[in-house]
């Protein structure tokens, strides 16, 4: 089936740099969009960033545009999200999910996510 | 940018109908997507293009959408559904994804 796992999160403190990434597994992989969206603690969702299929369009959203880089690497079944100046308010769990289906925009399923906590 | 209202809570008794709403601009001329987020768990995917449902979602989830407002309706509300629930959808003016900021369910 389906399997998303995030990993890389940890305490950071504000200023500095941290790079996630999401192993995917039982779909193909280079055939899907792939999206980060993340979870302040006790808020709602907030979308992240989107990178292509096939790695030549990626969009992000205006909080995180020039900080945050999406890539992708589909020979290693990857996607990754390079996160610089980092602030106190991008604490968050972080999920990764992929689209529903080629082309569309629905997110189905997601990973667990893993946690960034930007504190000094 | 577009911006999606939803109400923050709603509360629902068992056996009756939960109506959630999630309003935006001519919402209608676009596909809403909605989730649920159950404590501690990741979301999952409960309706798409308004009103498909994924396999496994029980048939008591539904979805409509129109004018100003998309709704996502779950009848015969059970105490497993009491949940966050998002709606979502994409902003092709603005190259991206946006979310409601959820509906918490209460079930009575």
């Amino acid at each position: 089936q389906v399997q998303l796992v995030e990993s890389g999160g940890g305490v950071v403190q504000p200023g500095r740099s941290l790079r996630l990434s999401c192993a995917a597994s039982g779909f193909t992989f280079s055939s899907y969009d792939m999206h980060w969206v993340r979870q302040a603690p006790g808020k709602g969702l907030e979308w992240v960033a989107v990178i292509s299929y096939d790695g030549s369009n990626k969009h992000y959203a205006d909080s995180v545009k020039g900080r945050f880089t999406i890539s992708r690497d589909n020979s290693k079944n990857s996607v990754y999200l390079q996160m610089n100046s980092l602030r106190s308010e991008d604490t968050a769990l972080y999920y990764c999910s992929k689209v529903g289906q080629f082309g569309e925009n629905w997110l189905d399923p997601w990973g667990q996510g893993t946690l960034v906590t930007v504190s000094s | 940018s577009f911006v999606l209202t939803q109400p923050p809570s709603v509360s629902v008794a068992p056996g009756k109908t939960a109506r959630i709403t999630c309003g935006g601009d001519n919402i209608g001329t676009k596909s809403v997507h909605w989730y649920q987020q159950k404590p501690g768990q990741a979301p999952v995917l409960v309706t798409y293009y308004d009103s498909a449902r994924p396999s496994g979602i029980p048939e008591r989830f539904s979805g409509s959408n129109s004018g100003n407002t998309a709704t996502l309706t779950i009848s015969r509300v059970e105490a497993g559904d009491e949940a966050d629930y998002y709606c979502q959808l994409w902003d092709g003016s603005g190259d991206r994804v946006v979310f409601g900021g959820g509906t918490k369910l209460t079930v009575l």
